[in-house]
């Protein structure tokens, strides 16, 4: 059964950091593009970053290009999510998410999240 | 990165068809046959109901379909049940190495 479940999340300060993981059972993460979406209190799904299914390119929503950093151990079958300089609008639960195909196509497993409070 | 337009809600009576819609620009919707939909329930995470504007997973109910118009794509959800109740986000590669979601729509089974 394919699944992914993440973990990390947490109540931080602004300036902070914080890294949540995405560890991957029933696939192999090196044979698909995966995505972090984030959905803010009472808000809906947002876009924040996306990683090759070769692991070679990774892309970011703007407002967090230069904090956050996506990345993967293919030996651990883990995907991470570094966030630093954490600001109050990076609250929200946190998913990662596998493309289906390869990196900007479509998310066809989902985890329950993990959430992130930043506040002081 | 503008996020795509989405009606806020729409409602219907079971055993009825609703339809939400979903526009972008001529850069994203317009531009690719990536459009995907996503229902939510709330606490829950979403869940892949329609991919490449009008494709169906397995074990998504055939109720379900997409379509796509110039820089609209929609979702209609035929013969309304109880369980359809939920949120519905569409989503469209956006160009430039991002992708884009629609704000959201809350479906009412009245």
């Amino acid at each position: 059964q394919m699944q992914v479940v993440e973990s990390g999340g947490g109540v931080v300060q602004p300036g902070r950091s914080l890294r949540l993981s995405c560890a991957a059972s029933g696939f192999a993460l090196s044979g698909y593009g995966m995505h972090w979406v984030r959905q803010a209190p009472g808000k809906g799904l947002e876009w924040v970053a996306v990683i090759w299914p070769d692991g070679s390119q990774t892309y970011y929503l703007d407002s967090v290009k230069g904090r956050f950093t996506i990345s993967r151990d293919v030996s651990q079958n883990t995907l991470y999510l570094q966030m630093n300089s954490l600001r109050a609008e990076d609250t929200a639960v946190y998913y990662c998410a596998r493309d289906g195909l390869g990196a900007w196509y479509w998310m066809d497993v989902w985890g329950q999240g993990t959430t992130v409070t930043v506040s002081s | 990165q503008s996020a795509l337009t989405q009606p806020p809600s729409v409602s219907g009576s079971p055993g009825q068809s609703v339809t939400i819609s979903c526009t972008g620009t001529s850069s994203d919707v317009g531009a690719y046959n990536y459009v995907s939909w996503y229902q939510q329930h709330p606490g829950k995470a979403p869940k892949l109901m329609i991919h490449d504007v009008s494709k169906r997973p397995s074990g998504v109910p055939d109720r379900f379909s997409g379509s796509k118009s110039g820089n609209t794509a929609s979702l209609t959800v035929s013969g309304l049940q109880a369980e359809d109740e939920a949120d519905y986000y569409c989503s469209s590669y956006g160009g430039s190495n991002n992708l884009v979601f629609g704000g959201g729509t809350k479906l009412t089974v009245l």
